[in-house]
């Protein structure tokens, strides 16, 4: 089965720096990328996802993310932050013809204005 | 286009007790999903239904959990009886028809369950 790592669980930044989030999933087949983000007080909601083509994904909001197929990494990108990117967001993964994501732990990422 | 709708939002009880959560999926939308979020952790799948069918339960602990879809919209989860480490929040997701390469799942609000 696969399994998806996400570390440094709380993140602080103040606007308009970079933020990366890191993934590392563990599967030997073919799999589908994806981020979520919550933003607080509302549902999980799809932010990119990769599937194939291009390894360098755009997202809504000003966010990408690369898949490093030899790394196993799909990280999270976005230049300059907004207090509004204040959020949880989560990295999964799913194997090629099965529905069924597994998500990481989550990164808490906290935006001082 | 309503979202996947869920009640209650909040739910208190104590161990032993039994509850129930119920999902209605967007409209036309064949494949429901239930997920458990443990605080600190990412949601985990615990059932997947196509239409009124099981698809994937493998991770449904069988013993105190059991969900169905009997008309293949509107689902319901239920614990009985409720253990401490059940304190989570139970998401539910749908998505449209299984199809390659994947079908974006969309999520509901989640129902937060404490059990004291």
């Amino acid at each position: 089965a696969q399994s998806v790592s996400q570390h440094n669980h709380h993140v602080i930044l103040s606007e308009a720096a970079s933020l990366e989030l890191g993934c590392n999933y563990s599967y030997g087949g073919t799999v589908n990328l994806f981020w979520y983000v919550q933003y607080p007080g509302q549902h999980l909601q799809l932010l990119l996802k990769y599937f194939s083509g291009d390894p360098l994904v755009k997202g809504i909001k000003g966010f990408e993310a690369e898949f490093i197929k030899s790394k196993f990494s799909f990280n999270l990108r976005k230049p300059s932050v907004q207090w509004s990117d204040t959020a949880e967001y989560f990295c999964a993964v799913n194997a090629r013809g099965n529905n069924r994501l597994a998500f990481g732990k989550g990164n808490q990422v906290v935006v001082i204005p | 286009e309503a979202g996947v709708a869920q009640s209650p939002r909040y739910k208190i009880i104590e161990k032993r007790q039994s509850v129930a959560f119920w999902c209605n999926p967007i409209s036309g939308h064949a494949t429901l999903y239930w997920y458990q979020q443990i605080l600190g952790q990412g949601p985990k799948l615990l059932i997947q239904f196509q239409n009124n069918g099981v698809v994937d339960d493998s991770q449904l602990p069988k013993d105190r959990f059991s969900a169905e879809r009997l008309k293949g919209v509107d689902s319901t989860l239920k614990i009985q009886p409720a253990k401490l480490e059940d304190s989570a929040v139970y998401l539910c997701a749908s998505s449209k028809e299984l199809a390659e390469p994947y079908n974006e799942q969309f999520f509901g609000p989640g129902t937060r369950l404490t059990v004291l």
